[in-house]
């Protein structure tokens, strides 16, 4: 099973709401991600927690906050967000993120959200 | 210069045809080359996993990878309209997972 779920698959949000983003994997990974995409671009790196620590951060904006309760959860909380954050979300996960052997990532179907 | 360079397409073809997709990259420390195929507002699949140079075959798609060239392939045989999609590749050295570089996408169309 190489299966990543994200709800909700959209999200509609005004630029004063909270709101947030949820990741759920079970095939015993231990680094997760967080990444943005736009139209017609590639996935861009947020967030990386490995075994539940936030590791790598990629100067994202305090407007996005991550949280990984447990190593099969992660969640990334939404707040005074702007237009311009309008994107596809993408949760991955991989083994440990050490990228020792055939280590790969696998990503879940994404949450599409339209800040208005 | 970008690190991974993709041809961003569009690109179609008929049903049936042979089609060959292409990645080149400037940084001689990859390792891992993968390809990716996404559906219209749905996540990344990952299609095609290789280490290092040479060919891996999967039914009809077929990755190659010629790192003297810094050129990878994804080849398709027999396209059917369902591989209509927008084909990444992405590469990374020999740690760190997290440091995936992703081309820009093609976006495909099989028509019937």
């Amino acid at each position: 099973d190489t299966e990543v779920t994200q709800t909700p698959k959209h999200l509609v949000m005004g630029m004063t709401n909270k709101k947030s983003l949820k990741c759920e994997q079970h095939m015993g990974h231990r680094a997760m991600y967080w990444y943005k995409q736009k139209a017609k671009k590639p996935p861009e790196l947020m967030f990386v927690y490995s075994y539940e620590k936030l590791s790598i951060n990629e100067s994202v904006p305090s407007r996005f906050s991550p949280e990984c309760p447990n190593s099969s959860l992660l969640n990334l909380h939404l707040h005074a967000l702007q237009p311009e954050d309008s994107a596809l979300y993408l949760c991955a996960s991989s083994q440990d993120g050490s990228g020792r052997g055939r280590e790969t990532q696998y990503f879940g179907p994404g949450t599409r959200l339209l800040v208005l | 210069q970008k690190e991974v360079e993709q041809d961003p397409g569009p690109l179609s073809v008929p049903e049936g045809a042979i089609v060959s997709l292409n990645c080149t990259y400037s940084n001689s420390a990859f390792q891992y080359f993968m390809w990716y195929r996404q559906y219209s507002r749905k996540g990344p699949e990952l299609l095609m996993y290789t280490y290092s140079s040479g060919n891996k075959e999967d039914g009809r798609f077929t990755a190659q990878v010629d790192k003297s060239s810094k050129y990878i392939s994804l080849f398709i045989r027999d396209s059917q309209p369902s591989d209509s999609a927008t084909y990444l590749c992405a590469m990374r050295g020999v740690t760190g997972a997290n440091n995936l570089f992703f081309g820009t996408g093609t976006r495909l169309t099989v028509i019937p």
